[in-house]
């Protein structure tokens, strides 16, 4: 069974630094890779996408990558603003049953003006 | 557009009671889901519709039945609330009928069984 484990729980940094959020998976047999924000209260919404093939997707100031190998993608986030205060999951997709994903818990993020 | 839209937003049932919670997406997509989130333990896919007419079991089907009413529309129904089932519900859609890339949520349902 995929398991899938964001650390740390919660991070809290300065405006303006660079940061990194975490996600392991366990069973390599990926189909891709996505990454979430979601804010108190409200639906998720889809950050970035790296199919199995890729190595790396960026957006903005956002930048994911993937390392099928050792079971770790990681979310990097430049020159960090109080409005990316949210919490961010990621969430995989097997080859078998590519509908069905398995989210990790998620990493509250806390941007301090 | 409206993207996935939910309803009710909030929603407050006595043990045994039944519900249905409706969602509708107009992006023409293929795929739609149902999640749940409890703290501590993540989403968790209840099921899943690759396609108008077909429907799969999730992670925690149990105490729950959906109906893809037609290519927008998927619900979701309570037969006999129970307080585990507290929680709040999120609905999804994809694009493509394999349910292989991006998702996109609605705002939630949160429900509370007393």
């Amino acid at each position: 069974k995929q398991e899938v484990t964001q650390i740390p729980a919660a991070l809290s940094v300065p405006e303006g630094e660079n940061l990194v959020l975490n996600c392991s998976f366990t069973d390599s047999a990926i189909y891709n890779l996505q990454w979430f924000r979601q804010d108190p209260g409200k639906g998720l919404t889809s950050l970035l996408l790296i199919q199995s093939s890729q190595r790396e997707q960026t957006s903005g100031r956002l930048n994911a990558s993937l390392d099928k190998s050792s079971g770790r993608s990681t979310l990097y986030i430049a020159a960090s603003q109080p409005g990316d205060s949210a919490t961010y999951l990621c969430a995989v997709r097997q080859f078998t049953n590519a509908g069905k994903s398995t989210f990790g818990d998620g990493t509250t993020l806390t941007v301090k003006p | 557009n409206a993207g996935v839209t939910q309803t009710p937003k909030f929603q407050v049932l006595k043990t045994g009671q039944s519900m249905t919670l409706q969602c509708a997406q107009d992006m023409n997509h293929n795929s739609m889901y149902w999640y749940r989130q409890d703290p501590g333990m993540g989403l968790r896919l209840i099921y899943y519709s690759a396609s108008e007419g077909t429907t799969d079991k999730g992670e925690v089907p149990n105490g729950y039945n959906v109906s893809r009413l037609n290519k927008r529309e998927f619900s979701l129904r309570l037969e006999s609330a129970a307080p585990s089932q507290t929680s709040v519900y999120f609905c999804a859609s994809s694009r493509g009928q394999g349910g292989t890339d991006t998702q996109y949520f609605g705002p939630g349902t949160r429900l509370t069984v007393l």
